[in-house]
C-alpha cells in the first residue's frame, strides 16, 4: 500500500543554519506530495505541495521538489528561524479515489535555538 | 472564514463512559476524514466519508464509531472508551480525496484513565 517515509527527529538547528528534512513516497501512481507543518498546541497547516514530477513546491523560505527517479520529496529551507521550530509532515495523496485521503509520514520535529 | 472547528479542545474521561467529539467544517467539502495522532506514529486514519451517509473504515476503526448525518458534520463516537485510546485526535475535510489540499481542525486531546 502506500507509504511514506521521514527521518526521525527531533533536529535541533541554530539560527540561519540550513535545514533539510528527507521524505520518500511508496510509487504508487502518481500522487500529490504535501509538507504540512503543525506549532504547538496548533492543527497540521499545509505548508507547500507539488502535484507532478519535477514541480517545485515553496512558501515561506521552504522548497521541495518532486523526484520522480529517486520517489522523494526533501523539505529544504536555507535559513531557519526561531519561529520554524515545529513538527513537520511530509504526505501523498491517494492515487486514485481510495479512502486514505492523505498518508502521511512519522513527522519531524525541528527545534531551532537562538 | 474556512475552517473545521473540533469540540472540545481537551477532554479527561473514565473508562466506558461514551464520548462524542464533534466535527463541523463550513467549506461545503465532500470528504471527510479523522485521524489519531500518536508518537512515533504520525497520523493514522480511523475512519472517512465520501459524503453524507457514505462512511467506511481507515487504517485503525476498532473502538469508534463515525455518522454523517450532514455535509458538514462529521462527529467520533467512542462508545466505551479506553486507556489505550488516550491519543489527540484531528479531524479534517477536503473538496476530494485525490490530489487536493486537506484542511484540520485544531485537535482534540483526549485521556482515557
Amino acid at each position: 500500500g502506500d507509504s511514506v517515509t521521514q527521518m526521525e527527529g527531533p533536529v535541533t538547528l541554530s539560527e540561519e543554519a540550513f535545514l533539510t528534512i528527507n521524505c520518500t513516497y511508496t510509487a504508487t501512481g502518481y500522487p500529490s506530495l504535501f509538507w504540512y507543518v503543525q506549532y504547538p498546541g496548533e492543527g497540521l497547516q499545509l505548508l507547500l505541495k507539488a502535484t507532478k514530477a519535477d514541480d517545485k513546491g515553496s512558501n515561506k523560505g521552504f522548497e521541495a521538489t518532486y523526484r520522480k527517479e529517486t520517489t522523494s520529496f526533501h523539505l529544504e529551507k536555507g535559513s531557519v528561524q526561531v519561529s520554524d521550530s515545529a513538527v513537520y509532515f511530509c504526505a501523498r495523496a491517494s492515487a486514485n479515489n481510495a479512502g486514505n485521503m492523505l498518508t502521511f509520514g512519522g513527522g519531524t520535529r525541528l527545534m531551532v535555538k537562538p | 472564514e474556512a475552517q473545521v472547528t473540533q469540540n472540545p479542545r481537551y477532554l479527561i474521561t473514565v473508562t466506558g463512559k461514551k464520548l462524542t467529539v464533534t466535527c463541523s467544517q463550513n467549506m461545503n467539502h465532500e470528504y471527510m476524514s479523522w485521524y489519531r495522532q500518536d508518537p512515533g506514529l504520525g497520523l493514522r486514519q480511523i475512519y472517512y466519508s465520501m459524503n453524507v451517509e457514505v462512511t467506511d473504515k481507515g487504517d485503525v476503526p476498532e473502538g469508534y464509531k463515525v455518522s454523517r448525518k450532514e455535509k458538514r458534520n462529521f462527529p467520533l463516537i467512542l462508545e466505551s472508551p479506553s486507556p489505550n485510546q488516550t491519543s489527540l485526535y484531528f479531524c479534517a475535510s477536503s473538496f476530494s480525496t485525490k490530489n487536493t489540499e486537506a484542511f484540520f481542525g485544531q485537535g482534540t486531546r483526549l485521556t482515557v484513565v
